[in-house]
């Protein structure tokens, strides 16, 4: 079974700049979920995507959106780009958006660096 | 919401040695507990994970506990080999959201001397 794929793996863009990062979730995978992880740090939940809706949000802006599509795949869109989005950019791919007590194992892409100059 | 801590940020240890990482968390209601491997320029990996109707789980030189009452939970390395060294992450997954997002650690960089 072939991983959780990202793109560009590095990228630098300019203080109010548009980017997009691509994922490719793990087959069999319906679940996408987009962690922003800054140097450092533990990567933090952006927002998740199952069946092509959002379905779950951490505390960022709107300049952060995604879609996926029906292939599952998904991209993360970031508006406005500040100084402070510099970060490894991780997708995740799981089998099920994991609600109740169905909490379920997460598989991370390598990531996107971006850097915000 | 959920906040989980990590200690120790950095860790150094013999190569054959033992090594704890330990954990604590807010939410009650979480339930479930992995913990990541994160090599440099790499994605985090899953090394082994526990829920909360557990109290341990063993995966050959890896152990994770959890204390549910205590809100503690801790990874255990034992006959630590070099590649071993990296960044280790806990995680707690609050539930009862309708989608599930994992809740991080600062992390512990892990440093094995041969």
């Amino acid at each position: 079974e072939t991983g959780v794929t990202q793109s560009p793996t590095h990228l630098i863009k300019t203080r109010g700049q548009q980017v997009t990062l691509r994922c490719s979730s793990q087959s069999g995978h319906n679940t996408v979920s987009w962690y922003q992880q800054a140097l450092g740090q533990g990567p933090q939940f952006i927002f998740q995507y199952y069946r092509e809706e959002e379905n779950g949000r951490g505390n960022f802006p709107p300049r952060f959106s995604g879609l996926q599509f029906p292939n599952y795949s998904s991209e993360l869109n970031v508006n406005a780009l500040e100084l402070d989005d510099s970060a490894l950019y991780l997708c995740a791919s799981s089998g099920s958006r994991g609600t109740g007590s169905g909490a379920n194992v997460l598989t991370f892409g390598a990531g996107s660096r971006l850097t915000v100059l | 919401g959920e906040n989980v801590e990590q200690h120790p940020s950095t860790l150094s240890v013999q190569e054959g040695d033992s090594a704890v990482i330990k954990c604590t968390y807010s939410d009650s209601a979480s339930n479930y507990f992995p913990w990541y491997k994160q090599e440099l320029g790499k994605g985090p990996q899953l090394i082994i994970d526990i829920r909360s109707n557990v109290g341990e789980k063993k995966d050959q030189r890896i152990a994770v506990t959890l204390n549910k009452t205590a809100k503690h939970f801790s990874l255990h390395i034992t006959e630590t080999q070099p590649e071993d060294s990296a960044v280790y992450f806990c995680a707690a997954s609050p539930m009862n959201t309708g989608f599930q997002k994992l809740v991080f650690g600062t992390g512990t960089r892990l440093l094995v001397s041969p």
